[in-house]
């Protein structure tokens, strides 16, 4: 079974560019959630989608956005980046069958994002 | 507000010794925890786990112990290898909610 596939795997932006990061999580698997690995501030939740749904979010400026697709692909969209935005976002993705108990979640390579 | 906390950043151990992660967390909520590995440029990998039912968890050469009166969770691998020279992130979650919190991490270097 594939793991989870995040793209692309490195970018480098300018302050005040967009950026979209994509996540194809393990087939059959219908959660995604995003997370933000910066030195300072280590690995910060950020959302979790189901079923096309944000089911959670994190702290996080409303500059951080995403969406989910019917074939649970997921992307997540920073606008008006700032030097700090500069960090691995790590995708997860999760069966999420069993409510009430939590369900493992298996993590992509992450992507690479340097803002200039 | 750092909920979940692991006060050393780096670990150094003997191979064949027993290596002992430690992890403190301040939200009484966290019903479940984890430990994760990850090296780089790839994404952080389960390692074990424990509800806050029980007090031990064991697999293989890792066992994790939980002290919920102390709010003190810590990974014991034992004996430790080359291998498992890592970063090692402890994180806790209040069940169906999805949302892992993350402690800093701390980089473990087994030295042969």
């Amino acid at each position: 079974k594939a793991g989870v596939t995040q793209t692309p795997r490195y970018l480098i932006k300018t302050r005040g560019q967009q950026v979209t990061l994509s996540c194809s999580p393990i087939s059959g698997h219908r959660s995604v959630s995003w997370y933000q690995q910066t030195p300072g501030q280590g690995l910060q939740f950020l959302f979790e989608y189901f079923s096309e749904t944000q089911r959670n979010k994190g702290n996080f400026p409303g500059r951080f956005s995403g969406r989910q697709f019917s074939n649970s692909r997921s992307e997540m969209n920073v606008s008006t980046l700032e030097l700090g935005d500069s960090a691995l976002y790590l995708c997860a993705s999760s069966p999420r069958v069993t409510s009430g108990l939590y369900n493992e979640q298996f993590f992509g390579p992450g992507t690479r994002l340097t803002v200039l | 507000d750092q909920q979940v906390k692991q006060n050393s950043p780096s670990l150094s151990v003997q191979e064949g010794r027993i290596s002992i992660l430690n992890c403190d967390y301040t939200n009484s909520m966290f019903d479940y925890f984890l430990w994760y590995k990850k090296y780089p440029a790839e994404g952080p990998t389960f390692l074990i786990s424990i509800s806050s039912i029980k007090d031990k968890n064991e697999d293989g050469r890792f066992t994790v112990f939980l002290n919920k009166s102390a709010k003190h969770l810590s990974l014991h691998i034992v004996p430790s290898q080359p291998g498992d020279s890592a970063v090692y992130f402890c994180a806790a979650i209040v069940q169906g909610a999805q949302k892992l919190v993350f402690g800093q991490g701390t980089r473990l270097t087994i030295n042969p």
